[in-house]
């Protein structure tokens, strides 16, 4: 069963609308969690690392006051794309590494599609 | 140079083929390495890890050539349901993983 749980699923919305995607280990307490944009045809980027406790942690390119991340609990991860546009439609995918073992080095959200009309 | 290279494809193939994937890297101090498959519209699912030695996990074998910084899949016996996008993915000691854009296959009937 899914290890890290994403919602919500599909997202669409009037441009200039804010929108909060949550990220859950269902089965682990994660530290950090990941999160990703995969625009068609491309490969997933990491967008920024979030971590509990502390400030989330952005890649160059990556705006802090337009994706708003809160990592709260050791179990909860949101992303809140403010101020949407069509521009910021894409794939988001959040993930989560269990730091108790395991050799794969990711468990992935089912992720989100947001469409921004 | 991207960190993590792979031909995009389209790999366009018939069922029972055999195909192979090839992926660089640019950082020689990676330590981990793994092929991810992702369907269209899906999340990234584990395909299998990549070891030193090389592993097989049914019709799929995995090859890493530290030397030459590159890795490789091969598919044997290809099914319909093959048809995805198989990620390279690789990291290092700070367990982000960094993925390359992917390579499509096709299988056709």
């Amino acid at each position: 069963g899914a290890v890290v749980s994403q919602h919500p699923s599909w997202v669409i919305c009037k441009s200039g609308t804010s929108v909060k995607i949550e990220c859950r280990s269902l089965d682990f307490q994660a530290t950090t969690m990941f999160w990703y944009r995969q625009f068609p045809k491309q490969s997933l980027m990491l967008m920024a690392t979030s971590n509990e406790g502390s400030k989330a942690t952005y890649e160059q390119g990556v705006e802090k006051d337009k994706f708003l991340i809160n990592h709260a609990s050791l179990t909860l991860s949101t992303l809140t794309v403010t101020s949407a546009h069509p521009e910021d439609s894409s794939f988001y995918i959040c993930s989560a590494r269990d730091p108790t073992g395991g050799s794969q080095p990711q468990h992935f959200g089912d992720g989100t599609r947001l469409s921004i009309l | 140079r991207k960190e993590v290279e792979q031909d995009p494809g389209p790999f366009n193939v018939p069922e029972g083929a055999t195909v192979a994937f090839n992926c660089t890297y640019s950082n020689s101090a990676s330590q981990s390495f793994f092929w991810y498959r992702q369907d269209c519209r899906k999340e990234p699912k584990l395909l299998m890890s990549v070891y030193s030695s090389g592993n097989e996990d049914g019709r799929f074998t995995a090859q890493l050539n530290r030397a030459s910084q590159y890795i490789s899949l091969l598919i044997r016996d290809s099914k319909l349901s093959d048809s995805a996008t198989y990620l390279c993915v690789v990291r290092g000691g700070s367990y982000i993983p960094t993925f390359g854009r992917g390579t499509s296959l096709i299988v056709h009937p």
